[in-house]
């Protein structure tokens, strides 16, 4: 069983649409992290979250620690949004990753 | 601020040798993380340094080791190469470690052949 389980694995949407990424979690969490990551391999932190929401620009995370579950939010969603998106924990000494949400934006 | 840089970005060793991974952390960052991507089994995390003391460590075999550097550097060394080890091996600095921000370095990707 995976601790971090992610979905959709596979998005696709109309450039403007609204995106949601949704990240369940099994274990008990310091911290979660949303990760982007382009072809090519690069790895960007877009959030790291404890409780509540963040937002920056376009993008929105909440995170509910009663539930074990995080949402991340696309706004007007954009061609250059295509990447894959990853949620991760901090539990403990470890850190432990979803599979990812690859994310297709057509223009 | 310089990003954090990994050295070489692309290697490829034969089943058997033995590789050894640079990274260099974002000036004033203490911790230093590795991780493991393969199409198979995603990201998995190898183990954290954090002001040269192995902090947190993932479920790997012995054959992977690392150590930390008074100047934050780090490097990830795996002994006897297996076609399996076949990965990109990113590593990200922070400055407080799995709790804080991390900032991910380019990758080096290694091939075994």
């Amino acid at each position: 069983k995976n601790e971090v389980e992610q979905s959709p694995q596979n998005l696709t949407a109309q450039e403007g649409e609204f995106i949601t990424i949704n990240c369940s979690y099994s274990v008990g969490i310091s911290a979660l992290h949303w990760l982007q990551q382009h072809p090519g391999g690069g790895i960007v932190s877009l959030f790291m979250l404890s409780s509540g929401k963040k937002k920056h620009g376009r993008l929105i995370a909440t995170i509910n620690i009663q539930e074990k579950h995080s949402s991340l939010h696309i706004t007007a969603s954009h061609p250059r949004d295509s990447a894959v998106y990853i949620c991760a924990v901090s539990a403990g000494n470890q850190f432990y990753f979803g599979t990812g949400t690859s994310l297709t934006v057509i223009p | 601020k310089a990003g954090v840089t990994q050295t070489p970005r692309y290697l490829i060793k034969t089943r058997g040798q033995q590789v050894t991974l640079s990274c260099s952390p974002i000036s004033g960052h203490r911790s230093v993380s590795w991780y493991q991507q393969t199409p198979g089994q995603g990201l998995q995390f190898l183990f954290e340094y954090f002001s040269e003391t192995q902090r947190n460590k993932g479920n790997f075999p012995g054959r992977f080791s690392g150590r930390q550097f008074s100047n934050s550097r780090s490097e990830m060394n795996v002994s006897t190469l297996e076609l399996g080890d076949s990965a990109l091996y990113l590593c990200a600095s922070s400055l407080t470690g799995g709790r804080g921000e991390q900032y991910f370095g380019p990758g080096t990707r290694l091939t075994v052949t």
